[in-house]
């Protein structure tokens, strides 16, 4: 079993849905989740980070942590053709030796005009 | 503001070639790291420089060997490129190495070895 699981996709969405994103880990020792966005062809970008369990707000952009289940989810609400992309899931158990990102293979996400 | 800068974009190499990928970073930062990204797999850490003048392996640093040249760059070399090594090569820096400081990415070298 890979440290970090996300399903690829591809997810297509009419503009306007509210898009679920999600990723499951199996190392409880996970603290920092951060979510990626990557453009085609191009270097992925920070979107989102949250330390430890709970939710962020930033937009129309929640991240949520649940380490009980070991599972995050970003959601988009009025998702928007500009979001069209890969999103990747990144998380890391802290500094020193674990300080390195595991990420995900990334969800391919599509929105339709 | 350039960020991550990697040369070059596009490479084909031939079996057994080699060849160095180049990263230089204007922000300062002490932290640089080389990925690859193949489908399928996400992105996978070959080396990192925790700080200049210290290198360690990542996740798949076989066929690979780094250089931190200075604080700004960070090398890649292949000494013997395999078809296994296509993929796309993505350096990344940050500010340090630590698990709650943002990665900010290059723009990738897409490399195919025949």
């Amino acid at each position: 079993q890979k440290e970090v699981e996300q399903d690829p996709g591809p997810l297509s969405v009419p503009e306007g849905a509210i898009v679920s994103l999600n990723c499951t880990y199996s190392n409880s020792a996970f603290q920092y989740f951060m979510w990626y966005r990557q453009y085609s062809r191009k270097g992925p970008e920070l979107l989102m980070y949250t330390y430890s369990s709970g939710n962020k707000e930033d937009g129309r952009f929640t991240a949520q942590v649940d380490k009980s289940s070991k599972y995050i989810s970003l959601f988009i609400r009025d998702s928007q053709p500009s979001d069209s992309a890969t999103y990747l899931c990144a998380m890391s158990a802290g500094g020193g030796s674990q300080g390195n990102l595991i990420f995900g293979k990334g969800t391919k996400l599509s929105v339709k005009p | 503001n350039a960020g991550v800068t990697q040369t070059p974009k596009f490479q084909v190499l031939k079996t057994g070639q080699s060849m160095t990928l180049q990263c230089a970073q204007d922000m300062n930062h002490n932290s640089m790291y080389w990925y690859r990204q193949d489908p399928g797999m996400g992105l996978r850490l070959i080396y990192y420089s925790a700080s200049e003048g210290t290198t360690d392996k990542g996740e798949v640093p076989n066929g690979y060997n780094v250089s931190r040249l200075n604080k700004r760059e960070f090398s890649l070399r292949l000494e013997s490129a395999a078809p296994s090594q296509t993929s796309v090569y993505f350096c990344a820096s940050s500010a340090y190495r630590g698990a709650n400081t943002e990665a900010f990415f290059g723009q990738g070298t897409r490399l195919t070895v025949v």
